[in-house]
């Protein structure tokens, strides 16, 4: 089946600092979205990005489709960016495939 | 809009007991999903259904796990006989599922289960 690898694991942070997060996948997807999750627990939907590069606000994604791969890229970080960051694929007639996700923790 | 309503919040049973979790799709949305988070496996889809028709279950365990949904406006998913294994959190999201676009799904906030 489809399997989605993201790195790093984990990443800590000052406050103004830029962060890149990997996403790798093992098959073609249809679509291609991150999310965050916070501590405590919500899901949120930040960008469905299956090509190319999207923007918004302070993220902007990557995604190579036939290297299968995306980047999460997060500039200025602010210590309310903490939390979880999910990458998660799947083709139409599926459900989405997750990561295990990247930790982010920001510090003053 | 109100997003995706998940029912109870947290739920606590005893090994053996019925748990039943309701989902209510955002409103329009044709496709409804479950997935279930623990620690050690992450976030795992279960199962999805669109226009009301059970599509993929893939993702369910076999036994003790069924899903259901009678009418636009809510899902359950249900456990038999529920298992300390079985304690995490169960996630539904809904999504337009056009199948000729892009689609983005929604998670609810989730139900969180403890079986003792």
């Amino acid at each position: 089946g489809q399997q989605v690898q993201q790195s790093p694991a984990s990443l800590v942070l000052q406050e103004g600092e830029n962060a890149e997060l990997q996403c790798n996948f093992s098959s073609t997807a249809t679509q291609l979205q991150w999310f965050y999750q916070s501590p405590g627990g919500s899901l949120v939907s930040l960008l469905s990005n299956p090509s190319g590069t999207k923007h918004t606000g302070r993220l902007t994604s990557t995604t190579v489709t036939k290297e299968r791969r995306s980047s999460l890229h997060i500039s200025s970080s602010q210590t309310t960016d903490s939390g979880t960051y999910l990458c998660a694929i799947h083709n139409y007639a599926q459900g989405l495939t997750f990561g295990l996700g990247t930790r982010v923790s920001v510090f003053p | 809009n109100a997003g995706v309503i998940q029912t109870p919040r947290h739920k606590v049973t005893g090994k053996g007991q019925e748990a039943t979790l309701w989902c209510e799709p955002i409103s329009g949305h044709s496709a409804v999903f479950w997935y279930r988070q623990t620690i050690v496996q992450g976030l795992e889809f279960l199962t999805y259904f669109r226009n009301q028709a059970p599509i993929d279950d893939s993702g369910m365990p076999k036994e003790r796990f069924s899903a259901q949904m009678p009418n636009q406006s809510h899902s359950t998913l249900k456990i038999q006989s529920t298992q300390p294994q079985d304690s995490a959190v169960y996630l539904c999201a809904s999504s337009t599922r056009d199948w000729g676009g892009q689609d983005t799904q929604y998670f609810g906030p989730g139900t969180r289960l403890l079986v003792l």
